[in-house]
Order: C-alpha cells, then sequence, then structure tokens
C-alpha cells in the first residue's frame, strides 16, 4: 500500500537553529514529490518539486532533496516567519496525490 | 484577480440543508481539485476534472456532487450531510495532471 509518513509532527526552534524535516514514503511509480507551506487559516503555498533521485531544489532558508526513498526539508537559519505547517505530496502512476499528514514548525524569536 | 478563490470562506449548514461551494481559478489551468483536510489528518483527494471531464472519483459519499461547467470554475454541491463532514475544503487547479497544484484557502465548513 502506498504510503506517505513525515516525521516530527512537531518542531519547535530557536531562531537561527537550523533543522531537517523527513518524508519518507513507499509508493510504486513515483512521478515526483512536492512540498508545500500552510498558514494557519489558508490553503497550501507550492514550494518545490523534485523528480529524481539526487535532485536539490533551494528557496531562500528553505532546501529541500530527494532520495529513493525520502525526502528532506532543510531548514536553514529559520525565523518567526519560517513557522507554518510543511506537508509533503508524492505523485503516483495515476498522477493522484498522496500527502502525509505534515510538520507543524515553530520558530521562536 | 489572480490565483484560486473559494467562497465561501466559512459555511455552517444544518444536516438536511443543501449549499454549495464554489471555486474559480484565474491561472488558465486545465485540471481542477476538491480535497478535504480534517484535523490531524493528511489532505484527501476528493475529486479530479481535466478538461471539464470528471477523471477520478475517490470513493466520495453521493451527497457531495462536484460541477465543472467550464475550466475556470467547481462547485461542490452538498445535501443531507453528516456532522463528520464537518472539516476545511480546498480546492486546487494546475496546468496538467502532473504539475504542482495550487491552492484556495478553502472554505471551513461545519455541520450542526
Amino acid at each position: 500500500e502506498d504510503q506517505v509518513t513525515q516525521s516530527p509532527e512537531a518542531l519547535r526552534l530557536q531562531e537561527g537553529e537550523s533543522s531537517s524535516l523527513n518524508c519518507s514514503y513507499t509508493v510504486s511509480g513515483l512521478r515526483g514529490l512536492f512540498w508545500y507551506r500552510q498558514d494557519p487559516g489558508k490553503g497550501p503555498e507550492f514550494l518545490f518539486t523534485l523528480y529524481s533521485a539526487g535532485e536539490e531544489k533551494e528557496k531562500e532558508r528553505l532546501k529541500a532533496t530527494l532520495t529513493k526513498k525520502e525526502s528532506f526539508l532543510h531548514i536553514t537559519a529559520p525565523k518567526p516567519e519560517d513557522s507554518a505547517t510543511y506537508l509533503c505530496a508524492v505523485s503516483l502512476e495515476d498522477y493522484k496525490l498522496s500527502f502525509g499528514a505534515g510538520t507543524t514548525v515553530t520558530v521562536r524569536a | 484577480e489572480t490565483g484560486v478563490t473559494q467562497t465561501p470562506r466559512h459555511l455552517v449548514m444544518g444536516m438536511t440543508n443543501k449549499k454549495s461551494l464554489k471555486c474559480e481559478q484565474h491561472l488558465g489551468h486545465n485540471a481542477m481539485y476538491w480535497y478535504k483536510q480534517s484535523a490531524k489528518k493528511p489532505l484527501e483527494l476528493m475529486f479530479v476534472y481535466s478538461l471539464e471531464e470528471r477523471v477520478e472519483n475517490n470513493s466520495v459519499p453521493s451527497r457531495f456532487s462536484p460541477e465543472c461547467p467550464n475550466s475556470s470554475h467547481l462547485f461542490l454541491h452538498l445535501h443531507t450531510l453528516q456532522p463528520e463532514d464537518s472539516a476545511l475544503y480546498l480546492c486546487a487547479s494546475s496546468q496538467q495532471r502532473n504539475q504542482p497544484q495550487h491552492f484556495g484557502d478553502g472554505t471551513r465548513l461545519s455541520i450542526l
């Protein structure tokens, strides 16, 4: 059965304290892996797409990497405005998106 | 106006009511989606439309009825809902089905 698991469920960081979020998947026929950011009361905001193992994408303090079994979202020197829930989703052979439950990141000043 | 717009933002209804959720995208995309987001659970795909044709119905109860009159508009018609249907309903669109999806801010639905 296709499955997407995100860890940890919640992450509390001090401003400037770098860390990583994990998204592991057990799916067949991966078409792509997507990262989204969701703020309270808002819809998910697209961040990155990764298509093949070894691929990396960067945007400001965020960097996403992909292996054959998992993806990491690295947050470097986070600021309070990076506080959000980060969602991982995998695109399957039929192009359906299967989402993880998310990691809620809180960055304290 | 740009992006994906959903109305209303909040909706409270009784179990015997009939209401509709509306989604409009201004991105020129060809695919549109309805998702359900419940607390502490992953987003659940409900329906997929590609070029106005429904291509996915993810075992959703018949009390939810989608409609896609054109490539820019998507509706979700609701009737005789249950308390467990209370959730955030999100609409999304993408250029093609394997492209990144762009989401609206959702409709928060509460069933009394």
